[in-house]
């Protein structure tokens, strides 16, 4: 069973950093491209970043470039998000989301992690 | 980057009500349309990728349709379990954007 799990999210003030974390199980992790994806409280879904299968190539929203990195661990089955100077428009749940091939859908998505960003 | 707009943003309707909900993209995007329900408090759910085909495991109440701008997601028979926001994505380049979404709620 494919299963995608977020942690690292929690409650830091203005201009501080936090680290996600997504840990997958239950198919190649190595194979797929990996997103992040956000939802501020009560908005829509908005597109966060985008790592290749080797983490050679990256993406990110023009919102969070410069501030966010987006990497991964093949050997660990684990994707990450560093989050640096963090705003308050950033508060919002997280969601890894696992890209199929093809006609690259977001087949997977793990049950999210809340970020708030406040003083 | 590519603008996705949904219509309706809010849909009232009964149980058993023929439903169509329509989103259309800024620039061709092909087929790349996918289709996501979600519900409160969870995770976005894939029901169709490649504007018309259904996930696996999805009810086949739910069907889409569309290609280039112009895409439609219909579902035949309302089930009280459908009372839902819907989302369309395009994934024909990078950013991979969200349409705002449309809540379907119950008349």
């Amino acid at each position: 069973e494919v299963q995608l799990l977020e942690s690292g999210g929690g409650l830091v003030q203005p201009g501080g950093s936090l680290r996600l974390s997504c840990t997958a199980s239950g198919f190649t992790f190595s194979s797929y491209t990996m997103n992040w994806v956000r939802q501020a409280p009560g908005e829509g879904l908005e597109f966060v970043s985008r790592i290749s299968t080797s983490g050679g190539t990256t993406y990110y929203a023009d919102s969070v470039r410069g501030r966010f990195t987006i990497s991964r661990d093949n050997s660990k089955n684990t994707l990450f998000l560093q989050m640096n100077s963090l705003r308050a428009e950033d508060t919002a749940v997280y969601y890894c989301a696992r890209e199929s091939s093809g006609w690259h859908p977001f087949d997977y998505w793990g049950q999210g992690t809340l970020v708030t960003v406040s003083s | 980057d590519i603008q996705m707009i949904q219509s309706p943003s809010s849909l009232s309707a009964s149980v058993g009500d023929r439903v169509t909900i329509t989103c259309r993209a800024s620039q061709s995007i092909s087929s790349y349309l996918n289709w996501f329900q979600q519900k409160p408090g969870k995770a976005p759910k894939l029901l169709i990728y490649a504007a018309s085909n259904l996930q696996s495991g999805v009810p086949s109440r739910f069907s889409g349709s569309g290609s280039g701008t112009d895409f439609t997601l219909t579902i035949s028979s309302l089930q009280p379990e459908d009372f839902a926001t819907y989302y369309c994505q395009q994934s024909y380049v990078t950013p991979l954007t969200f349409g705002p979404g449309t809540k379907l709620d119950i008349k």
